[in-house]
């Protein structure tokens, strides 16, 4: 059972290149997250998506983008890459409903440097 | 946003110990999770909170969720070496329309001194 599946898990980038980080998930899951880490903080929320054909912004959506075409696949575009978005990566997933055991599952991480 | 105070910061114990850390937010929330994030991995789940006053254990982690809703601590019995890592608690809000917002707070980092 791979769970959440992030590709690649480490890159470096060039100030304004662009790149994708991939994500997949294999549990059927409805939502999915993209979240950043950076160091000693929390993680903030980019972007979520509430089903395939859906997404929205998170608390720090400026600088990525994101598409769900598919349940599985839920991409983070990086356009322009800037300093600032060196970070940690994470995506994540949950299912739907309201009772107990609805708990959200990360993936490894990517770990981003723009230079 | 919702903020989560999540204390302590960093912490270093003997190997043996008791730890215990809390998070403690000024709005309320229906569900708390903690998580473990050991370097260069994604966090894990360690447990789940559904319901106010809500005491649950896992191994030697016990957690509970706050009565009030807004707080909830994270206790670790008998430290381990392995136990080293990065503790974060998040809050759970449901926000309609099947909308959950999820906050973290800032991470407790715990060293296992053997």
């Amino acid at each position: 059972n791979a769970g959440v599946t992030q590709t690649p898990k480490f890159r470096i980038l060039k100030i304004g290149q662009s790149m994708t980080l991939q994500c997949a998930q294999d549990m059927n899951h409805n939502y999915m997250y993209w979240y950043r880490q950076d160091p000693g903080m929390g993680l903030k929320l980019i972007y979520y998506s509430v089903g395939a054909g859906i997404t929205d912004k998170g608390e720090v959506p400026n600088g990525y983008n994101v598409s769900r075409s598919t349940t599985e696949d839920f991409p983070l575009r990086l356009e322009l890459a800037a300093p600032s978005q060196t970070s940690v990566y994470f995506c994540a997933s949950r299912n739907r409903g309201l009772i107990s055991g609805n708990t959200i599952y990360f993936g490894e991480g990517s770990w981003l440097t723009v230079v | 946003g919702q903020q989560l105070n999540q204390s302590p910061q960093s912490m270093f114990i003997q190997e043996g110990e008791d730890v215990s850390m809390n998070c403690t937010s000024s709005s309320i929330f229906n569900t708390w999770l903690w998580y473990k994030q050991d370097p260069g991995e994604g966090p894990v789940l360690l447990i789940a909170l559904y319901k106010a006053g809500e005491l649950t254990s896992n191994g030697r982690l016990t957690a509970q969720f706050g009565i009030t809703r807004k707080d909830s601590f994270l206790n670790i019995s008998a430290s381990i070496p392995s136990d080293v890592g990065i503790y974060f608690c998040a809050g759970q809000l449901y926000s309609g329309a099947g909308s959950y917002q999820l906050t973290f707070g800032k991470g407790t980092k715990l060293s296992v001194i053997p």
